[in-house]
């Protein structure tokens, strides 16, 4: 069975820190994985990683993919109150069909 | 502009009702898709439709249909609501074939109560 696991489930930082949220991934017929972030309504999209090594990176978030050990990070630094959310990993199997994770809720202290 | 939009925003049910939940989206997008989600469990898959004229099963489509009423549009509708199916509905849009990058855009979603 397919699956996705993020960790941690969730995770409180003060503004300022650094954080590296973790998706490890069982997909049978991988053709990408992506991030999103979750606050009220919607899922926004943040990334889509298709290859190995290869960052990508929007302002403070960044995150890579590892192919050989099936797994993403996404990393957010010198965090703000706005960064607070749930931020969701997906896997897109052949068909364009999303596998998502559970989510990592990061709340962010000022 | 409107991207995906979902009606309505927020529905409660008896057991044993029927009801529709819309989608639209004017993106021009070929793929549509349904998922439901719950408290720690992410989003999953209801049904998906690859293109105008095909619908599929996703993860969890017991309980559910869909239509898909032409490229612009996609409804699931609830033929007899349990409570078990309280949750949080999202559909969303994706270019689909021939296109390579293929995210997934969402609307705002459709809080639905089963009483």
């Amino acid at each position: 069975e397919d699956k996705v696991v993020q960790s941690p489930l969730s995770l409180v930082v003060h503004e300022g820190d650094t954080v590296t949220l973790n998706c490890s991934y069982e997909v049978t017929n991988f053709r990408s994985l992506l991030w999103y972030k979750q606050e009220k309504k919607a899922p926004t999209f943040l990334f889509m990683l298709t290859s190995s090594g290869i960052e990508k990176k929007s302002g403070r978030l960044s995150s890579i993919l590892d192919k050989k050990e099936l797994f993403s990070i996404l990393n957010i630094t010198a965090t703000q109150t706005g960064d607070s959310a749930v931020y969701l990993c997906a896997v897109m199997e052949y068909g364009n069909k999303l596998v998502f994770g559970a989510g990592t809720i990061l709340r962010v202290k000022s | 502009n409107a991207g995906v939009t979902q009606t309505p925003k927020f529905q409660v049910l008896k057991t044993g009702q029927s009801m529709t939940l819309q989608c639209a989206q004017d993106m021009n997008h070929n793929s549509m898709y349904w998922y439901r989600q719950d408290p720690g469990m992410g989003l999953r898959l209801i049904y998906y439709s690859a293109s105008e004229g095909t619908t599929d099963k996703g993860e969890v489509p017991n309980g559910y249909n869909v239509s898909r009423l032409n490229k612009r549009e996609f409804s699931l509708r609830l033929e007899s609501a349990a409570p078990s199916q309280t949750s949080v509905y999202f559909c969303a849009s994706s270019p689909g074939q021939p296109y390579s990058y293929n995210e997934q855009f969402f609307g705002p979603g459709t809080r639905l109560t089963v009483l």
